[in-house]
Parts: structure tokens; sequence; C-alpha cells
């Protein structure tokens, strides 16, 4: 099973600073049809997930432009350019291209310091 | 508007089962490869079982093969999960979600295994 592991596990931040959450596999996610299935996911309190990135890079629909993913093979990385309140809560990334199973990164917890 | 409404979760007792429901409206459902998806009290995200669109493959999580069945019926729009020797460590709130990268979410349906 692909293990994913993201660091830090807890992430204060000041309103308008960056934040940046990374994650890594324990082998390369680059699948045989070309693409990485790498997604994230934000998680607020009290609700349920709610998906931000999937192919490493691409934003889902309604998800601010200061969310973006980056990172290939077994390295990736989630930035907020400028945290609002908003964006508390916990994020995950997620695997899906060697499964299964589909497997998740413990959850890195945003704070506002 | 795309919506998956989970039901059917409960206290159980050890050893116990339960069914558990996800009703999908605003998505042709049958076109798309379903999840369930839990996470126990104060814990993270854990894929559980999914199924095909016609419900000719399914695969589970090690821990509830042998348990849990995953199945659906397309002319309803709806998910199922049947939950059979339910354990403590099933404790947790089940979400069903669209594919297997998890684009679209219930509200979950909270399962407490207790005596």
């Amino acid at each position: 099973d692909v293990v994913m592991t993201q660091s830090p596990l807890s992430l204060p931040v000041t309103l308008g600073q960056p934040a940046s959450i990374s994650c890594r596999s324990s082998q390369s996610l680059v699948h045989s049809d070309g693409n990485t299935y790498l997604s994230w996911f934000q998680q607020r309190p009290g609700q349920s997930p709610r998906r931000l990135i999937y192919k490493v890079s691409n934003r889902d629909s309604g998800v601010p432009d200061r969310f973006s993913g980056s990172g290939s093979g077994t390295d990736f990385t989630l930035k907020i350019s400028s945290v609002e309140a908003e964006d508390v809560g916990v994020y995950y990334c997620m695997q899906g291209t060697h499964w299964p199973p589909l497997t998740f990164g413990g959850g890195t917890k945003v704070e506002i310091k | 508007e795309v919506q998956l409404v989970e039901s059917g979760g409960g206290l159980v007792q050890p050893g116990g089962s339960l069914r558990l429901s996800c009703a999908a409206s605003g998505v042709t459902f049958s076109s798309y490869w379903m999840s369930w998806v839990r996470q126990a009290p104060g814990k993270g995200l854990e894929w559980v079982a999914i199924i095909n669109q016609d419900g000719s493959e399914k695969y589970y999580v090690d821990s509830v093969k042998g348990r849990f069945t995953i199945s659906r019926d397309n002319a309803k729009n709806s998910l199922y999960l049947q939950m059979n020797s339910l354990r403590a460590e099933d404790t947790a709130v089940y979400y069903c979600a669209r594919e297997g990268d998890f684009d679209i979410w219930g509200q979950g349906t909270m399962v407490t295994v207790s005596s």
C-alpha cells in the first residue's frame, strides 16, 4: 500500500501570510497513463471534506486562486498564498494512482495565530 | 446541484449489523464509480470501499473485507453499505463520495458500535 505522509501536523499562521503543506508518498504517483493522481481536500470544523485540487495542480470549481498545488513523483505541496479566516481546518492529501486501497495522508491542521 | 445524502447510521452493539444508504440527486448516478469513506472521532479520513458503474467491480480496505458489502441500485440513484460483524473500531462518520477521486461528498452519517 502507498503511504502518504504529511507535514507539519499543525500549522499556525497569521492572517494574510502564506502557508505551505507538504505531502510525500512512499512510491511515485505517476500512473501508467501519464497522469499523477494526487488530490488535496479541505475539511472545515464540523463539515464534510471538500476537494480543492486534483491531479496535483488543478483547482476545483469555486476554489479561490490563493490555493495552489504543485509537485511531482513523490513530493507534493499545497500552498495558500494569503491565509484567510475561512481557511481554518484540516487539509488532507490523497493518492489515487495505486489502488486499492486509495490512501490519505494523516492531515494538517491549519489554525490562526 | 449535485447532492449526496447518507442515512442509516445509529448505535449498534458489537457483532451487530447496519445498512447505510446514500441517495444521489442532480447527477447521472449510473455514470460514476462511487465510494464510502469513513472518519473515526477525532481522526483522519479512511477509504472503505468502491464500486463501479454497474456493480460488477467492488474493492475494499483490508480491515472490512468479508464484513462489509458495497452495492448500488442505479434505478433508485442509491448507493449502499451493508456492515456486518461490527466492531468498536468501525465507529465513525461514514461518507459517500463520487468516484475514486472524491469530487463530491455527502454530509455523512454516524455509526457507533458500543455495548
